[in-house]
């Protein structure tokens, strides 16, 4: 069975600091891994996803996650943080092991407040 | 860019009363899901379809649920008699290729109340 730990419920950081959201996860075989970010009363919106090649993968909005296999890590990032990108985040992972639909399992999410 | 669209945003129904979710995946999407996010938990996976016929689903899939493609276009969630733990937040997915792991896109869901 697959599995990802977001193992902070909340994350409070400065506006202008850097950022960091933590995922890790567990899966048979290689993994395959996304984050989504929710507002408020809103549908889930993808930021990024690794599926294989560089370690770290640059997404929307000016995120980027580094893949790390020894920590099997997937911790999401920011150089700057907006107030704006204060919402809830999920860290997911799909695997060739999760039957022939892939489908997502989804972490529990890390709420992410930028205080200005 | 093309969307996951479900409707409706937002529905209220007696408990006991049956309910259709209703999703429109991208048109050339191959596999569909359902997802659900009861409030303040996380997004759990209830049921992905693909060829016409549901390819895996989750313990939460009992009989309650169903799901069904009736005319190539709409994807729907259907459940039957429902329970005041069947309010949630329901996400419709779509995805293009069964054999690569990514290009899922989810839609705005829709919150069920169920009183």
């Amino acid at each position: 069975a697959q599995s990802v730990a977001q193992p902070e419920d909340q994350v409070n950081v400065a506006e202008g600091n850097p950022l960091t959201v933590k995922c890790t996860y567990s899966v048979s075989g290689n993994p395959y891994l996304f984050w989504y970010v929710q507002y408020p009363n809103r549908g889930l919106q993808f930021l990024l996803k690794y599926i294989t090649g560089d370690n770290l993968v640059k997404g929307s909005y000016g995120f980027e996650a580094e893949f790390n296999k020894s920590q099997t890590s997937f911790h999401l990032k920011k150089p700057s943080a907006l107030v704006s990108d204060s919402a809830l985040y999920f860290c997911a992972v799909s695997s060739l092991s999760s039957g022939s639909a892939r489908q997502l399992t989804f972490g529990s999410g890390t709420q992410l407040t930028v205080l200005p | 860019e093309p969307e996951v669209t479900q409707t409706p945003s937002h529905q209220v129904t007696q408990m006991g009363q049956e309910v259709i979710l209703r999703c429109v995946p991208i048109s050339n999407h191959l596999y569909f899901y359902w997802y659900r996010q009861i409030l303040g938990q996380k997004v759990e996976f209830l049921v992905s379809f693909y060829n016409n016929e549901i390819s895996e689903k989750s313990e939460i899939f009992d009989d309650q649920f169903s799901v069904e493609r009736p005319d190539g276009s709409n994807f729907t969630l259907k459940i039957r008699s429902t329970k005041l733990e069947d309010s949630a937040m329901y996400f419709c997915a779509s995805r293009e290729n069964p054999g690569t792991g990514y290009g899922y896109t989810f839609g705005s869901g829709t919150r069920l109340t169920v009183v």
